[in-house]
């Protein structure tokens, strides 16, 4: 069982263009993280979303955790080929000694010149 | 200095044989994990390690052995190499959140593992 659903998973657009890429989960998470991931690298944090309904903006990255703490979503505006990557989302549990952070399938964005 | 870092980055090697994939951070961190990155992409956890000790295992087969020799070290080695194990394999590790507190991992570049 997938926890976490991301959509979509391809995505292709001009430079300039906003998108918004959605990661939906029907299990509650203490936090939501987005990565990005380029080829032949390991996944990079751009920013964690702590809080249930908490929107952090980095530059022209937007960043949404709903309040009922399942489903999360990032924005971009006036994208750039450098944003070019796969964009992982994963959500965080802890408690009971452990502390696990679980993937979504990602989202695979392409931003044409 | 590289604060998470795996050898090697890519390994080829004929079924059966027994690998190793070394893993180190710098970072101070108390945790550490093996994901395994298919070729559709999916990130899935194998194992945590917190301060030397196995926290997660996923259900992996247990041709598949971690071993943390100290808490900045997290070395994974896998016998009786099968087709289905090639894959991209990354080594990542983070504060222990503890307490609730949530907490980023970072990530090493991956080892690109091909059984032929």
């Amino acid at each position: 069982t997938q926890l976490l659903e991301q959509s979509p998973q391809f995505l292709s657009i001009q430079e300039g263009e906003n998108l918004t890429v959605y990661c939906n989960s029907s299990s509650v998470f203490s936090s939501l993280q987005w990565y990005r991931q380029e080829p032949g690298e390991g996944p990079v944090l751009p920013v964690t979303v702590v809080t249930g309904g908490e929107v952090k903006k980095l530059k022209r990255l937007t960043f949404q955790f709903g309040d009922a703490r399942k489903d999360s979503s990032l924005h971009i505006t006036a994208a750039q080929t450098g944003d070019t990557g796969l964009y992982l989302c994963a959500g965080t549990r802890s408690g009971a000694g452990s502390y696990q952070l679980t993937f979504g399938k990602g989202t695979k964005l392409s931003v044409i010149p | 200095d590289t604060a998470v870092s795996q050898t090697p980055k890519y390994l080829v090697t004929q079924m059966g044989n027994d690998k190793s994939i070394k893993c180190e951070q710098n970072l101070g961190h108390d945790t550490m994990y093996w994901y395994k990155q298919d070729s559709k992409k999916f990130l899935k956890i194998m194992f945590s390690y917190n301060n030397k000790e196995l926290i997660i295992n996923e259900t992996v087969p247990n041709r598949f052995s971690p071993k943390s020799p100290d808490k900045a070290h997290l070395n994974l080695h896998i016998n009786s190499l099968e087709l289905g194990d090639s894959a991209v394999y990354f080594c990542a590790s983070s504060p222990y959140p503890g307490n609730g507190m949530n907490t980023e991992a970072f990530f090493g570049q991956g080892t690109r593992l091909t059984v032929v």
